[in-house]
């Protein structure tokens, strides 16, 4: 199985900072990469697809790069609501599988 | 707007069969593949299966031996059945949609909101 792995784990920021996350594919999956943010007790929401595709409704702070193996989310100025956990997810092959998640919270 | 609306048994006895269904409201059914996908605090997001409308299916490797995800186009809905299930099956389900789009548009859209299951004799 491709292995997807996120850093840092968590993180403390403050409300405006810029956050930056960064996600590693074990092999390249061109941009088969996807990030969703998960609040406590509800579904992961898709954020971005395909690297650095914006999904509709999802604020423009959000932005992510990367292909092949490297990839990055970040957020331009963090706003209280965006106090998640976020994961990536390749899609370039089965099964599909996410990282471990990254803890953002509040400094 | 799509909805994605799931149901089944919450307690099970090791050994016993997770069974849950999922209805789509909302957009085309026959358009998208869909998926299941749990999540436990000790493997985190694990995807389990997909299918299409006319019942193609695809499954991961950990799970295949024990997973039948099944569909019923005539109503919109989608079913998992995992058997024998122990401990370690315990978490929360989901349901999702499957975006299979053209080059690297593949991804999960819309999800259900989730049922929690819990293993336990």
């Amino acid at each position: 199985d491709l292995q997807m792995t996120q850093s840092p784990s968590s993180l403390y920021a403050s409300v405006g900072d810029r956050v930056t996350i960064t996600c590693r594919a074990s092999q390249s999956i061109s941009s088969f990469l996807n990030w969703y943010q998960q609040e406590p007790g509800k579904a992961p929401k898709l954020l971005i697809f395909a690297a650095s595709s914006l999904q509709s409704w999802i604020p423009s702070r959000f932005s992510g790069s990367g292909s092949g193996t490297l990839f990055t989310l970040t957020i331009s100025s963090l706003q209280p609501e965006d106090f998640a956990t976020y994961y990536c997810q390749q899609t370039y092959s089965s099964p599909y599988t996410f990282g471990q998640g990254t803890k953002v919270e509040i400094k | 707007q799509v909805q994605l609306q799931q149901w089944g048994a919450g307690l099970l006895k090791p050994s016993e069969t997770l069974s849950l269904t999922c209805a789509v409201y909302g957009g085309s059914f026959s358009g998208y593949y869909w998926s299941w996908i749990r999540q436990s605090p000790g493997k985190g997001l694990e995807w389990i299966g997909e299918i299409n409308h006319s019942g193609s299916t695809n499954y991961n490797p950990s799970l295949k031996r024990r997973v039948t995800v099944s569909v019923h186009t005539s109503e919109n809905q989608f079913s998992l059945n995992l058997t024998s299930v122990t401990a370690a099956d315990t978490a929360v389900y989901y349901c999702a949609r499957f975006v299979h789009g053209t080059s690297s548009l593949w991804y999960f859209d819309y999800w259900g909101r989730g049922t929690p299951v819990t293993v336990s004799s």
